[in-house]
């Protein structure tokens, strides 16, 4: 099965700074990596997604990039504040049916204003 | 956007009791639920795929005895904890996919379970 793994566990920036989360997968067959955020005690929030057949996508100040030889993908936080700060998931699946989502371990952002 | 809810919130349950959860699709046909289980400061782990009408598929190490899960219609899926322990207090979260939401999985709120 597939299996993600995520770094790092925790992440402390001043506001204003950029945060990158790092993520790796396993299966060569997963085509889709959602990225979720998470507030404690709520439900996880989809915040961006790549697909397999593009390099990168950016949405304001996030931005996910993937290289699916090296089946690496990261998130990117751009210009960060207070309201960043929450546990981030990166996940990975495959698109196209009732595929199960495999998730990263997380990782605890902390702005610093 | 698809809305998926949870019944209830949060439970408090003695050792020993059942304590069933209710997921819901409120505006669209789920065909797939997922259930999810989540301890404190860790990641979501699957715990079983649940297809509307048919047996729901259980992760390894679960044990469908159980948690037992019933997909009765597109729009509602229960999980029950059966002769709950305190090791089963956990953050149960659901989440809702269908054809016609490109797969994309909505979750639900989350249900905190505590058994005393």
């Amino acid at each position: 099965g597939e299996n993600v793994e995520q770094h790092p566990s925790t992440l402390s920036v001043q506001e204003g700074d950029s945060a990158v989360i790092k993520c790796t997968y396993s299966d060569s067959a997963s085509n889709y990596f959602p990225w979720y955020k998470q507030e404690l005690g709520k439900r996880p929030q989809l915040i961006i997604d790549i697909r397999s057949n593009v390099g990168e996508k950016k949405d304001q100040r996030i931005a996910v990039t993937l290289n699916k030889t090296a089946k690496h993908f990261s998130l990117h936080i751009t210009e960060t504040q207070p309201e960043d700060s929450a546990v981030y998931f990166c996940a990975a699946t495959e698109r196209g049916g009732y595929q199960k989502v495999t998730f990263g371990t997380g990782t605890k952002l902390q702005v610093i204003p | 956007g698809a809305v998926v809810s949870q019944h209830p919130s949060w439970v408090i349950c003695k050792s020993g009791t059942s304590v069933k959860i209710e997921c819901r699709s409120l505006d669209f046909q789920a065909t797939t639920m997922f259930w999810y289980r989540q301890f404190p400061k860790q990641s979501l782990m699957l715990m079983a795929t649940s297809n509307e009408g048919s047996k729901a598929t259980y992760e390894q190490g679960v044990e469908k005895d159980k948690f037992l899960i019933n997909h009765a219609s597109l729009t509602l899926s229960t999980l029950t904890v059966t002769s709950a322990h305190p090791e089963d207090s956990s953050f149960y979260i659901c989440s809702a996919s269908s054809q016609e939401s490109s797969y994309e999985q909505y979750f639900g709120p989350g249900t905190r379970l505590t058994v005393t």
